[in-house]
C-alpha cells in the first residue's frame, strides 16, 4: 500500500524559530496537502498545492507560512518564526485526480507534532 | 459560514451497529467524506457520497441526503478496534478539492 511519509514524527522548537516539515506524498499522486490539528480539535486545511503551485490557502496560512516541493518528490511546510498557537499536528496528504463523481479520498502521512515552547 | 455537525461522542457494544450522523451548512457542497482517525493517527479514508443513496464498503455504509443537508456513516459487526474517532468532511467548492472537516465524533466500543 502506497504511503505518504512525513519527518520528523515529532519536533519540538523554540518560539521565534523556523521550522521545516518534510512530505513525501504519494509518486503518482498530482495534489498535495497540509493539514493542521490542535489537540482534541477538528482538522483544518492549511493549504492546497498542484501543478507547482499553491492552488487554495486558509486564513491559518499567512505570511509565515510557506509550501515548497524542490525536487519533484519532496514537499515541505516552513513555518518561518514560530509562534505558540503553532504547537499542533501537521499532517501532509496526496490524492490523486479525481473522477467528477468518484472519490476524493486523500491518504494522509502519519503526521508531524510541532511543539513550540 | 462552513458548518459540520456530528456528534462528540458514542458508545456502542461489540458486534452492534451504530450509526454516526452529519449534518452540513456550507456555502457549496460537492461530497461528503467519512474519515477514521485512531489515537495518535492519521486520518484514513473510509467513504464518499457525491450523489443521494446508500454506499457500502464491506462493514461500513454512508447514506447522503443532499436535499435534507445530512448523512451518516453506518458501522456494523463493531469490533473493538472501531473505536477511533470519527470525521465527517465536506468538499465545498467546484474549483476547491480541499476538505472542511467536522469536529469528530469519538467511537468508544465496549465488550
Amino acid at each position: 500500500e502506497p504511503e505518504v511519509t512525513q519527518t520528523p514524527s515529532h519536533q519540538v522548537t523554540q518560539m521565534g524559530q523556523e521550522v521545516i516539515l518534510r512530505c513525501v506524498p504519494i509518486s503518482n499522486h498530482l495534489y498535495f496537502y497540509w493539514y493542521r490539528q490542535i489537540l482534541g480539535q477538528k482538522v483544518e486545511f492549511l493549504v492546497s498545492f498542484y501543478n507547482n503551485e499553491i492552488s487554495e490557502k486558509s486564513e491559518i496560512f499567512d505570511d509565515q507560512f510557506s509550501v515548497e516541493r524542490p525536487d519533484g518528490s519532496n514537499f515541505t511546510l516552513k513555518i518561518r518564526s514560530t509562534k505558540l498557537e503553532d504547537s499542533a499536528m501537521y499532517f501532509c496528504a496526496s490524492r490523486r485526480r479525481g473522477q467528477l463523481t468518484g472519490d476524493y479520498g486523500y491518504t494522509f502521512g502519519s503526521g508531524t507534532r510541532l511543539t513550540v515552547v | 459560514g462552513q458548518s459540520l455537525e456530528q456528534p462528540s461522542e458514542v458508545t456502542a457494544v461489540e458486534g452492534a451497529i451504530v450509526q454516526i450522523n452529519c449534518t452540513y451548512q456550507t456555502s457549496g457542497f460537492y461530497g461528503l467524506s467519512w474519515y477514521q482517525q485512531h489515537d495518535g493517527g492519521a486520518p484514513t479514508f473510509l467513504s464518499y457520497n457525491g450523489l443521494d443513496g446508500l454506499e457500502e464498503t464491506g462493514r461500513f455504509s454512508s447514506f447522503l441526503s443532499r436535499s435534507d443537508s445530512y448523512g451518516y456513516l453506518l458501522l456494523q459487526e463493531l469490533q473493538m478496534k472501531d473505536s477511533a474517532s470519527y470525521f465527517c468532511a465536506v468538499r465545498d467548492g467546484a474549483g476547491s478539492y480541499q476538505l472542511t472537516f467536522g469536529k469528530g465524533t469519538k467511537l468508544s466500543v465496549i465488550p
